[in-house]
């Protein structure tokens, strides 16, 4: 059964850090794994989607890398800002179509 | 505006009621899905439809019953709502396996 963690459950830094999210995941058997963000109150935003046969992909101050074999992806964000508190999800998606999210990590930027 | 939009945004009811939720997409998906995101905040998939037929059907009580009268809509009906259904109710679409558009979320409250 697949299992997805993410590290920290919550982080706070200054704005302009560059920070990084992590997931794990317990089988490696995955199609593809997406990062999310999700406001309070709000829905999610699908922010990269990373295929089994990549290693990463980027989106302006987003960077998400993938290494299926150790079971983990990261999501670095560059020059942190306040914008950009919110939580962060990843899912993996398995042979039977489904996403498994993870724990989720809530990031606070301070200005 | 593209998206996927749901229907209610709130539902507060008594317990022992029927409710129904409506999701929409207008983005030509062929896939929607129904999420439940718990208390703590941990996201689960329901259901997935893929051109109207159930696909994924995960050990959900039967009192949850899905219904995609065609491609660009699947319902989400409650009977006897309990306590424990309380949560908040996601909707999502996608084409095939590719990226997962959610909807903002139905937050059900049963008193």
């Amino acid at each position: 059964k697949q299992e997805v963690t993410q590290i920290p459950a919550a982080l706070s830094v200054p704005e302009g850090e560059n920070l990084v999210l992590n997931c794990s995941f317990t089988d490696s058997a995955i199609y593809n794994l997406q990062w999310f963000r999700q406001d309070p109150g709000k829905g999610l935003t699908s922010l990269l989607l990373i295929q089994s046969s990549q290693r990463e992909q980027t989106s302006g101050r987003l960077n998400a890398s993938l290494d299926k074999s150790s079971g983990r992806s990261t999501l670095y964000i560059a020059a942190s800002q306040p914008g950009d508190s919110a939580t962060y999800l990843c899912a993996v998606r398995g042979a039977t179509n489904k996403l498994i999210f993870g724990t989720g990590t809530l990031l606070a930027v301070q200005p | 505006d593209t998206a996927v939009s749901q229907t209610p945004k709130y539902l507060v009811t008594q317990m022992g009621n029927d409710k129904s939720i409506k999701c929409e997409q207008n983005l030509g998906h062929d896939t929607m899905y129904w999420y439940k995101q718990d208390s703590k905040k941990f996201l689960k998939i329901m259901f997935s439809y893929n051109n109207k037929e159930l696909i994924i059907n995960e050990t959900v009580p039967n009192r949850f019953s899905p219904k995609s009268p065609d491609k660009a809509h699947l319902n989400l009906h409650i009977n006897s709502l309990e306590l424990g259904d309380s949560a908040v109710y996601f909707c999502a679409s996608s084409l095939g396996q590719r990226t997962q558009y959610f909807g903002p979320g139905t937050r059900l409250t049963v008193l």
